[in-house]
């Protein structure tokens, strides 16, 4: 079994300014990791994904994560948010060998940029 | 728009009505997912399809639900004797099972969400 824990349920932060949400998970097993993004009243749209290799790994609308196993963590940064990027934000893992491949999320972060 | 796409979108219903949502997947994605989402939480798997084979079902899912995909195309999910506990967010997203190196991978694609609000 899979756990997800989103260190900040809500991270403030100045247009322009950088930004990093933390994710750290659990597993028994090898893991897909993933960042969704959510609008209100949307649904879930993927941002980036981790399936192997290179521990970074760039995603849509300028944000990266890094995968550090030995931390099990995958942390989403963007170097300068803009008024766009205020949403909401879901770390998710999905177990490798795992038939149903079910993704399991984080509680998320709620990111709000002021001007 | 050739996207997931879910009707409806809002549903407001009284409790103990039976309600059922319908979820369209992107053309021949082979699997099909439902979850749930309540306010201020991430979703949580309900349960999945293969084709039209319903393999795996989360403990969430009790007996007042029921999810079918008969012809392995668009799926519905009712959910019977609907109780306040039941207010949501229900998403559904596919996915087209492949490989990815040496283990299979499928990455889903969601829709917008059919929001059910029970009074």
């Amino acid at each position: 079994a899979q756990s997800v824990t989103q260190l900040d349920s809500q991270v403030p932060v100045f247009e322009e300014a950088p930004v990093e949400l933390r994710c750290n998970y659990s597993s028994s097993v090898s893991v897909y990791l993933f960042w969704y993004v959510q609008y209100p009243n949307q649904g879930l749209q993927l941002l980036l994904k981790y399936l192997s290799g290179s521990t970074l790994v760039k995603g849509i609308n300028g944000f990266e994560a890094e995968f550090n196993k030995s931390q099990t963590s995958f942390h989403l940064r963007k170097p300068s948010v803009h008024i766009s990027d205020t949403a909401e934000y879901f770390c998710a893992v999905s177990g490798k060998l795992q038939g149903a491949q079910k993704l399991v999320f984080g509680q998320g972060t709620r990111l709000t940029i002021n001007p | 728009d050739t996207g997931v796409s879910q009707d409806p979108r809002h549903k407001i219903t009284k409790r103990g009505q039976n309600v059922t949502f319908r979820c369209d997947p992107i053309s021949e994605h082979n699997r099909l997912y439902w979850y749930r989402q309540t306010l201020g939480q991430g979703p949580e798997f309900l349960t999945y399809f293969q084709n039209e084979a319903q393999l795996e079902k989360s403990r969430l899912l009790s007996d007042r639900f029921s999810a079918e995909r008969p012809k392995g195309s668009f799926s519905t999910l009712e959910i019977q004797r609907t109780e306040q506990g039941d207010s949501a967010m229900y998403l559904c997203a596919s996915s087209h099972i492949r490989l990815a190196g040496p283990a299979l991978f499928s990455e889903q694609y969601f829709g917008p969400g059919t929001r059910l609000t029970v009074t």
